[in-house]
């Protein structure tokens, strides 16, 4: 597609259940990170994909939270258990990949899924 | 650990006004600088980015930003804003040995026609 592309816009749960978010990067990027974005808060690291390099998930706040990339394509975040605390914008990027010079490009952003834990 | 400061959260100017939004970082190694910016109902995008030589660097729709290694400041400056500029913009910067980006909490500036 032309740009990263996300799913679902907005999801609302309830607390204790699963959910899924979705990301579609732009074609051709190798880099894929994932970001939280709460209520007057900055960017919140999260988790970051190059190519078949084992991801950095040095951002994950609990264990609840996991990611997967497959096909050094579309990734999911998935957060089991949902808290209040999980309500925020999730936030998926790519760029161009590289080695140590992927976080000098440009990332791209999508839309963000809006989650709401009641 | 490394951060980035964005001293003004809320900005408020009329039309015409001249812009000037701070941020500072913490961290004494080589760095790089990036202004993203998020304008209402759309996706975050790069403003502009600063990684060497010319420490004053030019950006899209006449923002641009001064590295002040001294300082370890990057500003973002505009001479005069308008409605368009309503957004969100944040500072975010990529210190060698964290291998990833660190963002400031974001400035919401409000254009008044």
């Amino acid at each position: 597609g032309a740009g990263v592309s996300q799913s679902p816009s907005n999801k609302v749960t309830e607390k204790g259940k699963d959910v899924e978010l979705r990301c579609d990067p732009i074609s051709g990027h190798t880099a894929l990170y994932w970001y939280r974005q709460s209520l007057g808060q900055g960017l919140e690291f999260l988790i970051y994909f190059q190519g078949n390099s084992a991801p950095d998930k040095s951002g994950l706040p609990s264990d609840r939270f996991s990611a997967e990339r497959t096909g050094g394509s579309v990734s999911t975040l998935t957060i089991q258990r949902t808290q209040q605390e999980d309500s925020a914008v999730y936030l998926c990027a790519s760029s161009l990949g590289g080695t140590r010079a992927t976080f000098y490009n440009e990332q791209f952003f999508g839309p963000g899924t809006r989650l709401t834990v009641l | 650990a490394q951060s980035v400061s964005q001293h003004n959260h809320h900005v408020i100017l009329s039309e015409a006004a001249s812009l000037e939004l701070g941020c500072n970082y913490s961290y004494g190694g080589t760095v790089n600088l990036f202004w993203y910016v998020q304008y209402p109902g759309q996706h975050l995008q790069l403003l502009l980015k600063y990684f060497s030589g010319d420490p004053l660097v030019k950006g899209i729709k006449g923002f641009e930003a001064e590295f002040i290694k001294s300082k370890f400041s990057f500003n973002l400056r505009k001479p005069s804003v308008q409605w368009s500029d309503t957004a969100e913009y944040f500072c975010a910067v990529y210190a060698g040995n964290n291998r990833k980006l660190i963002w400031g909490l974001g400035t919401s500036l409000a254009v008044n026609p």
